[in-house]
């Protein structure tokens, strides 16, 4: 069965700090695969995906991520933390070849943002 | 462009009660799916829908849950006999349903308390 593993219940990192946030999926194939914030009393909103081709994927707010097949990951970056950035993130994966199937998302992890 | 709406963002209902929750997705959207997101945890797959028909439903939680979209609009979940344990963050999403890169837009959550 699919899952996706986030290790970090809770991430703080000072404001102008790089930040990375671990994702590690299980799935029989190449899954598709996402990044998701939510922040409170917000729906979520999709920072990235990746579907093919380059492992370093660019996304919104300026996030990237990068698949590592050998490692299963699917790692979120960002060089420099921003006080609004503060949220929920989620890994997720879809179905290969279809962006449409039902996403199975990780627990997340919340950022904190310190001054 | 108006995003994916539900009504109503909060509901509080007494144990056995039974509650219905309502999901416009985005206008030229076809595929629409349910979501539950409880406390500390990222959503969770319930169902979804290709237009009007109802792909997947296995994933919904028991015989209290189903879900309705008669015209292909908009959607609607609703919980019978109502138990605290219903108590959660119920999420919709839609995708245009087409090719297989499409994303999957959220709306903000109906918020269930059962007291």
């Amino acid at each position: 069965a699919q899952s996706v593993t986030q290790p970090d219940i809770h991430i703080t990192v000072s404001e102008g700090a790089s930040l990375e946030l671990r994702c590690n999926y299980s799935y029989g194939a190449t899954p598709y695969l996402f990044w998701y914030v939510q922040s409170p009393g917000q729906g979520l909103q999709l920072l990235l995906k990746y579907f093919s081709g380059d492992t370093l994927v660019q996304g919104i707010k300026g996030f990237e991520a990068e698949f590592k097949r050998s490692q299963s990951s699917f790692n979120l970056r960002k060089p420099s933390v921003h006080w609004s950035d503060a949220a929920e993130y989620f890994c997720a994966v879809g179905a290969p070849f279809s962006g449409n199937t039902p996403l199975v998302f990780g627990k997340g992890t919340r950022l904190s943002v310190i001054a | 462009d108006t995003g994916v709406s539900q009504n109503p963002r909060h509901k509080i209902t007494k144990r056995g009660q039974n509650v219905t929750f309502r999901c416009d997705p985005i206008s030229e959207h076809n595929r629409l799916y349910w979501y539950r997101q409880t406390l500390g945890q990222g959503p969770e797959f319930l169902t979804y829908f290709q237009n009007e028909a109802q792909l997947e439903k296995s994933r919904l939680l028991s015989d209290r849950f189903s879900a309705e979209r008669p015209k292909g609009s908009f959607s609607t979940l609703e919980i019978q006999r109502t138990e605290q344990g219903d108590s959660a963050m119920y999420l919709c999403a839609s995708s245009l349903g087409v090719g297989d890169t499409s994303e999957q837009y959220f709306g903000p959550g109906t918020r269930l308390t059962v007291t």
